[in-house]
């Protein structure tokens, strides 16, 4: 069962924001929620992780709702190297394994 | 910086044969994780290694088997293949037993024919 949703594809034009959305209603309080991509069957790149607090690292930003029932990814200004399916994935420390659901393919036009 | 390694890149093996594939983790990492991703599918679990035990196990098949060695590289032996075993295999590490971050590998792309 998916612990995780989010929209299939979504565009974004280069130079600007990119919002990809995922929401985990059932997410527990010991789970963190990752964010994962994958360019075009190259090895998935980690771009960001977080608890309850929002993130900002080089690549991107992580907002989680208060409830941590959703969470936003951030690209600050996409550009066409940033076309990649993102995966949204919630994860225990306890649990060794990454569960990758249906992600979002992102493709950014110029 | 250094990343995981994988060895080899691309692999043609015919039905009922053997392969091996080969992970080198990030210097430093303890743990050990192999995915599989089919052709249009999303990565899949398999196994993962801690401190050369096995910690965790997905839908590996029985033909699948895998360990990690004393200076923490893995090999994924797979035996008698099948066409659908045709697929990219990822490797990822990390530290202290899987509570931090897991990195990927490049992959290896194995067909079999």
């Amino acid at each position: 069962d998916a612990k995780t949703t989010q929209p299939p594809s979504m565009d974004c034009a280069e130079g600007r924001a990119a919002n990809l959305p995922c929401n985990h209603s059932t997410i527990s309080g010991n789970e963190y929620v990752y964010w994962y991509r994958q360019i075009h069957s190259q090895g998935p790149q980690y771009i960001i992780h977080g608890l309850k607090n929002n993130e900002t690292n080089e690549m991107a930003s992580l907002i989680i709702t208060e409830d941590r029932k959703s969470s936003t990814l951030i690209l600050p200004h996409a550009t066409l190297r940033d076309t990649a399916v993102y995966y949204c994935i919630v994860r225990a420390l306890n649990d060794y394994k990454l569960s990758f659901g249906a992600g979002t393919t992102v493709t950014v036009r110029a | 910086a250094a990343g995981v390694i994988q060895s080899p890149r691309h692999l043609i093996k015919e039905k009922r044969e053997t392969a091996t594939l080969k992970c080198y983790p990030i210097p430093r990492h303890d743990t050990v994780y192999w995915y599989q991703q089919g052709p249009g599918q999303d990565p899949q679990f398999l196994i993962s290694f801690y401190e050369k035990m096995q910690s965790d196990k997905g839908s590996i098949p029985d033909r699948f088997s895998a360990q990690q060695f004393s200076d923490y590289h893995s090999e994924l032996n797979m035996s008698s293949l099948e066409l659908g075993d045709s697929a990219l295999y990822f490797c990822a590490s990390s530290l202290v037993g899987g509570r931090e971050t897991q990195y990927f590998g490049p992959g290896t792309r194995l067909l079999v024919l």
